[in-house]
């Protein structure tokens, strides 16, 4: 069974920091792009970062500078480091996993978030 | 980046056909080509349900279809059942980027 799963939110300052992690299971891993995507309360879907199989990284706008993604295929985990919080990055932070073939491809796999809370 | 509209609501009875529309509001047309479908229901992750267009992956129900048109793609929803209540949102990528529609609140009456 393919399974994605987050871990790693909590509730945080503003200004605060915090890493997130990313375990897959029942796949090749290293197979595959592995996106972040995060709904802000009561919104839609916003893509944040990826980290290509080809050890590509690519980042939202809105968050390059603040946010660093990396991998380690031995543990089939992908983390998120996330500094400088705001309370606009209050969301459900997802991973979402895209077969790596260097071709347009959907988000085959998703797992079922970790809640990031930034409040005063 | 992709601007992609949807609307905000769509509902029917169980037993109908709904279409959900997705507009690209932005030049760069190109990469619509690579249109996705995902439906969210409450308190869950997203699940693949239509890929490049038209494509349904393994046990995706045949009820969900998919089509293009221009700029604006479509996602047809037939038979509607209960368990069709749900988020549905469309999705632009390339190999390095993807952007979501507004997202679909799909009601079941």
């Amino acid at each position: 069974e393919v399974q994605l799963v987050e871990s790693g939110g909590g509730s945080v300052h503003p200004g605060s920091s915090l890493r997130l992690s990313c375990e897959g299971s029942g796949f090749v891993f290293s197979a595959y792009d592995i996106n972040w995507v995060r709904q802000r309360p009561g919104k839609g879907l916003e893509w944040v970062s990826a980290f290509g199989s080809a050890g590509d990284t690519y980042y939202a706008d809105f968050v390059k500078g603040r946010f660093t993604v990396s991998r380690e295929n031995v543990k089939d985990s992908v983390y998120l480091q996330m500094t400088n919080l705001g309370l606009g990055d209050t969301a459900v932070y997802y991973c979402a996993a895209r077969y790596g073939s260097g071709s347009p491809e959907p988000l085959d796999y998703w797992g079922q978030g970790t809640l990031v809370t930034v409040s005063s | 980046q992709s601007a992609l509209t949807q609307p905000a609501s769509v509902s029917g009875s169980p037993g109908q056909s709904i279409t959900i529309s997705c507009t690209e509001t932005n030049s760069d047309i190109g990469h619509f080509n690579y249109v996705s479908w995902y439906q969210q229901h409450p308190g869950k992750g997203p699940k693949l349900i239509i890929y490049a267009v038209s494509n349904r992956p393994s046990g995706v129900s045949n009820r969900f279809s998919g089509s293009k048109s221009g700029n604006t793609a479509s996602l047809t929803i037939s038979g509607l059942q209960a368990e069709d209540e749900a988020d549905y949102y469309c999705s632009s990528y390339t190999s390095s980027t993807t952007a979501f529609g507004t997202g679909t609140k799909v009601s079941v009456l």
